[in-house]
C-alpha cells in the first residue's frame, strides 16, 4: 500500500512568509509526528497527534508554528512569518498505536529554503 | 528530561572491518531504544529496536541499562551499509514520540 507521502517536496519562500506544509499518513495509522531535520541538528521532535489531539507540542519550537490534523488522517504544519533559521527538512512520520512495535513510518519529506 | 547521544558524527570503516555506532541516553524510567537509518536518497526507516532482540542486515544492539547504552554492531562492515544511523529512544506509557540522537554518517570503503 502507499505510504507515508508529504507536499511540496520543496518549498522555497522568502523571509517573512507563512507557508504550509501536508501530510498525508499511512490509512489506518491513528498516531502521527512531525519531525524537524537540519544539518547537525539530527532530527528534532516538534509535535505528536493521536487522532486529531496533539497531546505533545513541547517540540515546537516558537509561536510561529503551529499544526493541526482533520479527519484523524492529513495533518498541515503552518510556519507563519518564516525566519531563515526555519530552513530544514521537515518530516512527517505514522504509527499504529501499538505498544509492541511502535515502528514509524516517514515520508520522504520537504525541504524548505527561506531566502 | 530524556536525551539521546551520538558521539560521532562520522565513522569511516573498510569493507569486512568491524563497526560499533555508539548510543548513549538518559531516562529516568524505562525506555524503549531504537535504531534507524537512511541510506542516500531513502526514506528513513527502522532498522532494530531492543526489545525485539534481532539481528537485521547483520547488524546487532544490546541495551545495557547499567551503562545507559544502546550500541549498534556488525562484524563485517558492507559497502552497502554506508548511510546516516540513528539512534532513539521511547520514553514510557502513552506517548509515543521519539527522541532521536544527532546521527552517525558511516562510510564503508572498499
Amino acid at each position: 500500500g502507499a505510504g507515508v507521502s508529504q507536499s511540496p517536496s520543496n518549498k522555497v519562500t522568502e523571509k517573512g512568509k507563512d507557508v504550509e506544509l501536508r501530510c498525508d499518513p499511512i490509512s489506518g495509522h491513528t498516531a502521527l509526528y512531525w519531525y524537524r531535520q537540519s544539518l547537525g541538528q539530527g532530527l528534532e521532535f516538534l509535535i505528536y497527534f493521536q487522532g486529531n489531539s496533539a497531546p505533545d507540542k513541547s517540540g515546537l519550537p516558537s509561536d510561529r508554528f503551529s499544526a493541526e490534523r482533520t479527519g484523524g488522517s492529513v495533518s498541515t504544519l503552518t510556519i507563519q512569518r518564516t525566519q531563515q533559521e526555519d530552513s530544514a527538512v521537515y518530516l512527517c512520520a505514522s504509527s499504529l498505536v501499538d505498544l509492541a512495535t511502535n515502528e514509524q513510518f516517514f515520508g520522504p519529506g520537504t525541504r524548505l529554503t527561506v531566502l | 528530561a530524556q536525551r539521546v547521544t551520538q558521539p560521532e558524527k562520522l565513522l569511516s570503516v573498510f569493507k569486512g572491518a568491524p563497526v560499533e555506532l555508539k548510543c548513549n541516553y538518559s531516562y529516568s524510567g524505562s525506555p524503549e531504544l531504537f535504531w534507524y537509518v537512511q541510506y542516500s536518497r531513502q526514506r528513513l526507516q527502522l532498522l532494530l529496536r531492543h526489545i525485539s532482540r534481532e539481528s537485521i542486515k547483520g547488524f546487532t544492539a544490546d541495551l545495557n541499562k547499567g551503562e545507559t547504552s544502546f550500541h549498534l554492531k556488525k562484524p563485517f562492515a558492507q559497502e552497502e551499509d554506508s548511510a546516516m544511523y540513528y539512534c532513539a529512544l521511547k520514553s514510557g506509557g502513552s506517548n509515543y514520540k521519539l527522541t532521536f540522537g544527532k546521527g552517525t554518517l558511516l562510510t564503508v570503503n572498499p
